[in-house]
C-alpha cells in the first residue's frame, strides 16, 4: 500500500491563479481530511469527508472548495489563490470503525504551497 | 471552548534521558486521545493512542498518560534517542451526534535531542 499520496509536493501561485491539490488514498479508508499548518502552528481542519458523495466544512473552509467522488480521492480546489494561503496542506485518511482503533488519521507528506 | 493545548511549546533532552510531554485538554466529552510524531519535512505519524476507560497505556519506548480528573495528557519517551527530535501533537477525539468524531489537534511541541 502506498498510504495517503499527495501531489504536487511543492508549488508556486501567483495572486488570484487557481489550483487542485491532489489526494488519494489507497487504504480503504472511509473519511478523509484536509489540513493546513501554517509555520511553527498546529493543524487547522479545512474540509472533511465521511464518504463518497458526502462533505462538510472544518475550521478554515473559506477560500477552498472539494469534492468526494471516489472512495479513493479527495482533491483541495483553491479558486483564487491570496497570500494567506501560503501554507502547508496536508491530506489525511482514516478508517471509522466503532471498536477498533478508531480515528487514527494516516497523512500524506504534504503540499506546500506559496502564493506570492 | 474546546481546545487542546500544551503547557510546552519547545523541550529540550539529553539523549538517554527521558522525555514527557504534557498536554491539557477542556472537552470532557472526548472519549479518545491520539499522539502524533512528525519529523522535519514529513506528515504527522501516528505513535499511540488511548481511550478515555483507560488511564495509562505502553508501547515501545513510549507510554501515555491519561488524567481526566484535571483533563491532562502525557506522553513520556524512554531513553530519548536522536531520531526522536520531531513536534510531538496530541489530539482529541469527541464523538458527535452524526457519524463524524471531531478530532482537534493541539499546537504541538518541538521536542529536541542534545547528544
Amino acid at each position: 500500500n502506498a498510504g495517503v499520496t499527495q501531489t504536487p509536493k511543492f508549488r508556486i501561485l501567483k495572486i488570484g491563479q487557481s489550483m487542485t491539490l491532489q489526494c488519494a488514498q489507497d487504504m480503504n479508508h472511509n473519511y478523509m481530511y484536509w489540513y493546513r499548518q501554517d509555520p511553527g502552528m498546529g493543524l487547522k481542519l479545512i474540509y472533511y469527508s465521511v464518504g463518497a458523495g458526502i462533505t462538510d466544512k472544518g475550521e478554515v473552509p473559506n477560500g477552498y472548495n472539494v469534492s468526494r467522488s471516489t472512495t479513493e480521492d479527495f482533491p483541495l480546489r483553491l479558486e483564487l489563490a491570496a497570500p494567506s494561503q501560503t501554507s502547508v496542506y496536508f491530506c489525511a485518511s482514516s478508517k471509522h470503525h466503532e471498536t477498533v482503533a478508531k480515528n487514527i488519521q494516516y497523512f500524506g507528506a504534504g503540499t506546500r504551497l506559496s502564493v506570492l | 471552548g474546546e481546545s487542546v493545548g500544551l503547557h510546552l511549546p519547545t523541550l529540550s533532552v539529553q539523549e538517554g534521558d527521558n522525555s514527557i510531554i504534557n498536554c491539557a485538554y477542556s472537552n470532557s466529552a472526548s472519549d479518545y486521545f491520539i499522539w502524533y510524531k512528525q519529523e522535519s519535512g514529513k506528515g504527522p505519524q501516528f505513535i499511540i493512542d488511548i481511550r478515555s476507560n483507560m488511564d495509562k497505556r505502553q508501547g515501545q519506548r513510549v507510554t501515555v498518560l491519561l488524567n481526566k480528573t484535571v483533563k491532562h495528557l502525557s506522553l513520556q519517551i524512554a531513553a530519548t534517542q536522536p531520531g526522536d527530535s520531531a513536534v510531538y501533537f496530541c489530539a482529541e477525539s469527541t464523538p458527535l451526534k452524526t457519524s463524524y468524531d471531531k478530532v482537534i489537534f493541539g499546537p504541538g511541541t518541538s521536542l529536541s535531542v542534545i547528544p
